[in-house]
């Protein structure tokens, strides 16, 4: 079975300083990892994913992420935050290419608030 | 490509009510995934089509829940005799679902409150 643990609930940064979130995940097959971000009342839209390949994976609005097998770690940064950016963050996994059905599972989330 | 389109965007019910919401996916997307959020977690997986056959479908989703992709296009998921639990935002995606690891596309999903 699969899982995602994402470290702290809440972060909070000041405007301009680094952004880091965290997510360890569980696979017993090489995961999919997602990175996605979700404004108040509205959807999920994706910021960055890891497949297969580049471990560093640059996603959307300057963020990033690397995966880091040894440590079944996925966590996410940026390196300087800005107002925009206060929003829930979610990490997930897949296993798409074993599982034709390719659900996501979901973490807990991270709300992020950043201070002027 | 007009993204996934949910729904109504908010239903607020009387308990014991049935409800439904409809999912319109990527057009070319033969995928199309159910998950709920409650608030302050991660969505959760419900169920999902291939076309129009639901493949797989999630202990959550209980005897109240029904969902169906006709023609395999559009989706519909109805709960019947609401309960206050089943508050919640519900979310609709799709994928391409071609072996590939495509990302997901969500709509902006229903959020229900059953009063």
């Amino acid at each position: 079975a699969q899982s995602v643990t994402q470290l702290g609930s809440h972060v909070s940064v000041s405007e301009g300083a680094l952004v880091l979130l965290r997510c360890n995940y569980s696979s017993s097959v090489p995961p999919y990892l997602f990175w996605y971000v979700q404004y108040p009342n509205q959807g999920l839209q994706l910021l960055l994913k890891y497949t297969t390949g580049a471990t560093l994976v640059k996603g959307i609005n300057g963020f990033e992420a690397e995966f880091k097998k040894s440590e079944t770690s996925f966590h996410l940064t940026k390196p300087s935050a800005h107002m925009s950016d206060a929003a829930e963050y979610f990490c997930a996994v897949s296993d798409l290419i074993y599982n034709q059905g390719g659900k996501l599972i979901f973490g807990q989330g991270t709300e992020l608030s950043v201070k002027p | 490509d007009t993204g996934v389109s949910q729904n109504p965007r908010h239903k607020i019910t009387k308990r014991g009510q049935n409800v439904t919401f409809r999912c319109d996916p990527i057009s070319e997307h033969n995928r199309l995934y159910w998950y709920r959020q409650t608030l302050g977690q991660g969505p959760e997986f419900l169920t999902y089509f291939q076309n129009e056959a639901q493949l797989e479908k999630s202990r959550l989703l209980s005897d109240r829940f029904s969902a169906e992709r006709p023609k395999g296009s559009f989706s519909t998921l109805e709960i019947q005799r609401t309960e206050q639990g089943d508050s919640a935002m519900y979310l609709c995606a799709s994928s391409s679902g071609q072996g590939k690891p495509y990302g997901y596309t969500f709509g902006s999903g229903t959020r229900l409150t059953v009063v």
